[in-house]
């Protein structure tokens, strides 16, 4: 069946540091690929999306593009801040149903 | 002007004992769902719901039970809970023809 794989954490950097949370998936077809944050205590939000192949979402300074051939979806951001400290989920949809990885924690220290 | 609302936000309770979490959803979805989240984090699902199907996730303890009142809400309850219950629970929603889900805040579970 189809499946998320994204790194393990925590993954913890500098401020200002750069950052890659790496995602890779098996599915049949062409899914949507997700990336959703959860902030501490607070429910999941929607971070960026991509639809199709070689589309790259973005949002608040974070990118991942939808690579076909490597099947993967890798979220990027040049410069990051405190604030960005939070779990990041990396998702697929699979007939409406999403399939998730299971959560990357990072941690951004001062 | 909340899209997805939870109650209670925490909720304590002693095995055995059977409790209800609400979900209400303003935003015209015709989709919702329940989610456990352990505490490394791992979420499943559990149920989505429209108003034609209920997708249950067959792992998931017949103790457990959606019930919705209307489109907007679903409702969770759990029968006799036990330690292993003791989770976060997300309630979530999403269009029919979308993907993009919709998340409440969660219900913080302890069964003591």
């Amino acid at each position: 069946g189809d499946s998320v794989t994204q790194m393990e954490g925590p993954v913890t950097l500098s401020e200002e540091a750069f950052l890659t949370i790496n995602c890779t998936y098996t599915a049949t077809g062409y899914p949507s690929l997700f990336w959703y944050v959860q902030y501490p205590g607070e429910g999941l939000q929607l971070l960026l999306k991509a639809t199709k192949a070689d589309d790259k979402g973005s949002n608040k300074g974070f990118e991942a593009t939808y690579r076909k051939e490597t099947t993967s979806f890798h979220l990027e951001k040049g410069s990051v801040q405190v604030s960005d400290s939070a779990v990041y989920f990396c998702a697929l949809d699979s007939n409406y149903q999403l399939i998730w990885g299971a959560g990357t924690k990072l941690i951004i220290k001062p | 002007d909340t899209a997805v609302s939870q109650t209670p936000k925490y909720l304590v309770t002693q095995m055995g004992n059977d409790k209800s979490i609400k979900c209400e959803q303003n935003l015209g979805h015709d989709t919702m769902y329940w989610y456990k989240q352990d505490s490394k984090k791992f979420l499943k699902i559990m149920f989505s719901y429209n108003n034609k199907e209920l997708i249950i996730n067959e792992t998931v303890p017949n103790r457990f039970s959606p019930k919705s009142p209307d489109k907007a809400h679903l409702n969770l309850h759990i029968n006799s809970l036990e330690l292993g219950d003791s989770a976060v629970y997300f309630c979530a929603s999403s269009r029919a023809d979308t993907d993009t889900q919709y998340f409440g805040p969660g219900t913080r579970l302890t069964v003591l």
